[in-house]
């Protein structure tokens, strides 16, 4: 199997931490992907995991487990242009499988 | 430097017509590949061109065809439209996806099968 699961969504509070979760069942492993798309526009690179371990780009960080077949997507000091959907992804040599997405909403 | 370019941005075709979806990638950049997203789905893989030649196909019917051109550019074809084809077609163009980990994606074009 190929696919990937994460929740359809998730609400949190501006100037908080949530954290998206993200399991996939494959055969082979090419690395983990995050991409992120507001209504209305394009999927938007976030950061990639082909490691164990965890990988950090400003208040994003991801994480990945290769043995859990398992990673996630950390979001630092919410705002509120960050409420869009998140979705992982797994990288193939032809294509990009990617999980259903996770709907972020964000209160004030 | 342009980003991934997809024309038109929006279209309304009729079932059983033809339509054709046109991308052109980030300069220097010689892989395009297609996705279909309905509506709170993720993207789904159509194709993968690369250096001009088809190196993947998803699982979907003879009914979608693409090809790419010499400038890299790329096409898809869809024929015999069916309500279900409407949703958002994006292109996505890298490097090479061998070795890229990432893939730049156009705004998509929106179709609406009615």
């Amino acid at each position: 199997g190929q696919s990937l699961e994460q929740p359809s969504e998730v609400t949190a509070v501006e100037g908080a931490i949530v954290q998206i979760n993200c399991t996939y069942q494959t055969s082979g492993f090419y690395g983990l992907s995050w991409y992120q798309q507001h209504d209305g526009g394009a999927p938007t690179f976030l950061s990639y995991n082909a490691l164990d371990g965890l990988e950090e780009t400003g208040r994003f960080s991801s994480f990945l487990s290769r043995s859990d077949s398992y990673g996630y997507l950390l979001l630092q000091e919410l705002q509120m242009k960050d409420s869009a959907s998140y979705f992982c992804a797994r990288n193939r040599d032809d294509k990009i499988i990617f999980g259903k997405g996770t709907r972020l909403h964000i209160l004030p | 430097d342009a980003g991934v370019t997809q024309s038109p941005t929006h279209l309304i075709k009729t079932r059983g017509q033809h339509v054709t979806l046109r991308c052109s990638p980030i300069s220097g950049h010689k892989s395009v590949s297609w996705y279909q997203q309905v509506l709170g789905q993720g993207p789904q893989f159509i194709f993968q061109y690369y250096e001009k030649e088809e190196r993947g196909r998803g699982n979907f019917p003879d009914r979608f065809s693409a090809r790419q051109f010499p400038n890299y550019s790329s096409e898809l074809n869809v024929n015999a439209l069916l309500l279900g084809d409407s949703a958002l077609y994006l292109c996505a163009s890298s490097s090479d996806p061998l070795i890229s980990t990432e893939a730049f994606f156009g705004q998509g074009t929106r179709l609406t099968v009615v």
